[in-house]
């Protein structure tokens, strides 16, 4: 089983709805969540970190169940601009300073 | 602006060379890391560093070798051993991981 695992996709999506993605984890001691998104050929940037009670920035919302271990992302009132490769990233352990990312969920948005 | 720099952004290696691609960062992190990417694939960890004069294998580090004598920069080595060096290359930096990283714009590296 992958340390981190989500849906490749592609998720076509028509602009203007709403889209959600999932990722699973393996390590139940897990710390810290992020979403990451990386743009065609460039470097990923963080989207937003991931907090136990759930967090909103603007037209994204993130959640994290620990008890099933997984998170997710949904996006609202999708943009064109929203169209991207968006990484599940996890650091699994206190005193570990490494980040395990997931292998991506392609997001087109189309007009 | 405090940021991360990693030049070149193109690089072509001919078969038996080394190279050695440059990360610098004027962020003050203390942790610093080295990943490849292959098309349509995730992030594979090369070598990371968490203080000046120490670093540690990632999960593909053969063929592949850093120095870490300067906090500001963590340059890579892809040594002739690396039999398939042919990747998008990232450079990140991270004050704790707990905030995440930080990213550079990456190296292109083609084996011609």
């Amino acid at each position: 089983r992958k340390e981190v695992e989500q849906d490749p996709g592609p998720f076509n999506v028509p602009e203007g709805a709403t889209v959600a993605f999932n990722c699973t984890y393996s390590n139940s001691a897990s710390q810290s969540f992020f979403w990451y998104r990386q743009d065609c050929r460039k470097e990923p940037k963080l989207l937003m970190s991931v907090y136990s009670s759930g967090n909103e920035d603007g037209r994204f919302t993130a959640q994290l169940n620990r008890a099933s271990q997984y998170i997710s992302l949904l996006i609202r009132d999708s943009k064109l601009s929203d169209s991207a490769t968006y990484l599940c990233v996890v650091r699994f352990n206190f005193g570990n300073e490494k980040l395990t990312f997931g292998t991506g969920t392609r997001l087109t948005i189309i007009p | 602006d405090g940021g991360i720099t990693q030049s070149p952004k193109y690089l072509f290696r001919k078969e038996g060379q080394n190279v050695t691609l440059s990360c610098e960062q004027n962020l003050n992190h203390d942790a610093m890391y080295w990943y490849r990417q292959d098309p349509g694939q995730g992030l594979r960890l090369i070598y990371y560093s968490q203080i000046v004069n120490d670093f540690q294998k990632g999960d593909i580090a053969e063929g592949y070798s850093v120095s870490r004598e300067k906090k500001e920069s963590f340059p890579l080595t892809v040594t002739s051993a690396q039999k398939n060096p042919t990747a998008f290359y990232l450079c990140a930096s991270a004050r704790t991981a707990n905030y995440g990283y930080t990213f550079g714009s990456g190296t292109r590296l083609t084996v011609v």
